[in-house]
């Protein structure tokens, strides 16, 4: 399984918003609506962000949205604040099970 | 609340064998699909394994088909892993993660990893 396409760092200052994008191929992104997102602070156990594309879990903060348009999805981050800062990785269903990208290292400046 | 407490990993000589495990609590256990996800030392994320509800159903990554085995164990709410033929590539942090609900497509809760290290 190849892993999906992010970019390896992404930064705002606080109160800007920061879009991170997750490219993969049409047996991945593209072809299920299944990508989700996932905030982990080093040491820390990752937390799921965004699942299904846009769905927010309970207690996630309404400034993290997602969207996919073909095969690549994004995660949005409005309202940058300082705890935001963490590496996210974006996830996808895939025929032969899941697949992850590299990690996109957020700073808030 | 739901915990999810890994255990079992540390140093081992390639070609080794390790056995993971992972407790969870907070949540009926023996009705959610579960996995195993690691990290390699400044890679991303990695999926290695995945167990239905009732174990009638594994899947593995190729990078470890054939040398690990997922398990679990309802009854002792317990998630396991077998390492066998460990090699180098294999270092990472294991994390256990319970699967999401609804489309069983997303990670809902994960534990804080267990770290293997394959090294001679």
């Amino acid at each position: 399984q190849s892993a999906l396409t992010q970019p390896p760092s992404a930064s705002g200052s606080p109160g800007q918003s920061v879009t991170i994008s997750c490219t993969g191929t049409s047996s991945d992104v593209g072809g299920y609506k299944y990508v989700s997102w996932y905030q982990h602070h080093p040491g820390k156990a990752p937390k799921l962000m965004i699942y299904e594309v846009t769905q927010r879990p309970s207690g996630v903060p309404d400034r993290f949205s997602g969207s996919k348009s073909g095969n690549t999805a994004s995660l949005t981050v409005s309202g940058l604040q300082a705890e935001d800062e963490a590496d996210y990785y974006c996830s996808s269903y895939a025929v032969s099970g899941w697949v992850f990208g590299g990690g996109t290292k957020l700073t808030v400046l | 609340q739901v915990q999810l407490v890994e255990s079992g990993g540390g140093l081992v000589k390639p070609g080794g064998s390790l056995r993971l495990s992972c407790a969870a609590s907070g949540f009926t256990f023996s009705d959610y699909y579960m996995s195993w996800i690691r990290q390699a030392p400044g890679k991303g994320l990695e999926w290695v394994s995945y167990i239905s509800s009732g174990s009638s159903h594994t899947y593995y990554a190729d990078s470890v088909k054939g040398r690990f085995t997922i398990s679990r164990d309802n009854a002792k709410n317990s998630l396991y892993l077998q390492m066998n033929s460990l090699r180098a590539e294999d270092t990472a942090v294991y994390y256990c993660a319970r699967v999401g609900g609804g489309s069983g497509s997303y990670y809902r809760d994960w534990g804080q990893g267990t770290l293997v290290i394959v090294s001679s």
